[in-house]
Formats: structure tokens, sequence, C-alpha cells
């Protein structure tokens, strides 16, 4: 049980498509995170919430859109992807760092997606 | 800028056998250092942590010990499983930095 979950654990999506992914967190956290995690490829981080603002973007293409409701719900919508976009979708959470924690974050299952 | 490197892979052992995973670090404030695991077809797991010099984290087996001297936080096990095939990621994070830097993971494999 890891605190975090995501929903659908897989997509199959067409290139024309709109859909969301969701994930929840259920350990008290106020930072959220997504990660894309391509085949043979470092993590790479997509965007931070802390505190339900977004602290960073790190160029990730418009068709990707975040969306941190509260400090428990983060969203990423999904328009007009392309096939190189297929990858495993990793959600983190974490306690906002304030010089006191050591920092760990904790990541739910993923979203496994495939853009034909 | 801060980074991580892991020894390449894949690693492959035989049940009982002892594990290193190479892990060495460059970061420009005072890190805490972490492995993350991922088995197949899920998220990453916390595995250990650590959070200032010669601190030892350990977890189900697996040691790791903060080596400032070195930059180095490498991965060890006495005694490998199959069950611990997965991907094993090293980390660290800069105290007020809202971010994780990962290596690129190594891949181990334990045959029976």
């Amino acid at each position: 049980e890891t605190g975090v979950t995501q929903t659908p654990r897989h997509l199959v999506m067409g290139m024309t498509n709109k859909k969301s992914l969701k994930c929840e967190q259920h350990l008290g956290h106020n930072a959220m995170y997504w990660y894309k995690q391509s085949a043979k490829k470092p993590l790479e981080l997509m965007f931070v919430y802390s505190l339900e603002e977004r602290v960073e973007n790190n160029s990730v293409p418009s068709r990707f859109s975040p969306e941190c409701p509260n400090s428990s719900h983060l969203f990423l919508h999904l328009h007009t992807l392309q096939p190189e976009d297929s990858a495993l979708y990793l959600c983190a959470s974490s306690q906002d760092p304030s010089g006191r924690s050591s920092y760990e974050q904790y990541f739910g299952p993923g979203t496994r997606l495939t853009v034909t | 800028g801060d980074s991580v490197t892991q020894m390449e892979g894949p690693v492959t052992l035989s049940e009982e056998a002892f594990l290193t995973i190479n892990c060495t670090y460059t970061a420009t404030g005072y890190p805490s250092l972490f492995w993350y695991v991922q088995y197949p077809g899920e998220g990453l797991q916390l595995l250990l942590k650590a959070t200032k010099a010669d601190d030892k984290g350990s977890n189900k087996g697996f040691e790791a010990t903060y080596r400032k001297e070195t930059t180095s936080f490498h991965l060890e096990k006495g005694s490998v499983q199959v069950s611990d095939s997965a991907v094993y990621f090293c980390a660290l994070s800069i105290r007020g930095a809202q971010k994780l830097v990962f290596g690129q993971g190594t891949r181990l494999t334990i045959n029976p």
C-alpha cells in the first residue's frame, strides 16, 4: 500500500482523443509530481505542485496540461498526443520541504499510456 | 548541477550471490540520498534513505552508507533472491529543493 493511487492503470488513445490521468494521495502530503518514464530513458520530471501551486514545469509540450484542485488530487489532461508520448506516467507526493524533512517522494503505480 | 551516476546495467547474478550497485553523486549542497526499487509493472518504491554523512540506510536486507568523502551511496545485499529482480534507482535531494535527482537506473536479474 503506497498511499498513492493512479487511474486508469492502462490507457490506449488515438492522437485526436482527449483523456485525463488521475492521481490521489492519502498520505497528507502537500506536494505532488508528474513524471514520464520511457523505455531506455531516464525518469523525466514533468510538473511539480506545492501547496496546490505549480512550481515547476520542465519544458513540457502544451498537449500535456496538469491540474491540482487540492493537495490530495492531481490530474494530467492529455490532448492531441503523439506516438512518442507513449510511456509510463508516474505520480508522486511528498511533504513540502521546509528545511526539516528528508524529502522522500512516494510514488503511485503509474498509468501505462499507448498513443496510436 | 546536481547529478547521480549509477553503474551501467543490466546486472545478472545467481541466487544467494553478493550484490553491489554503485552510485556516486555531485551536489552543491548537503543532499539526502535514496535508493528506490521498481518491480515489473509497478511504480517506484522507496527502499532506503540516508540524510547525513556516515548514515547507513537499511531495509529488506539491503544497505547503503552515505560516504561524503567519496560522494558515494553504494547499494549492497549479502544474499540476493529471485524476488529482488527489479530496476534500482539511486536519487538525491537538496534540502529546500522541491525535486529528486535520479540516476538512470540499474536493472537487476537474479537467476535461481
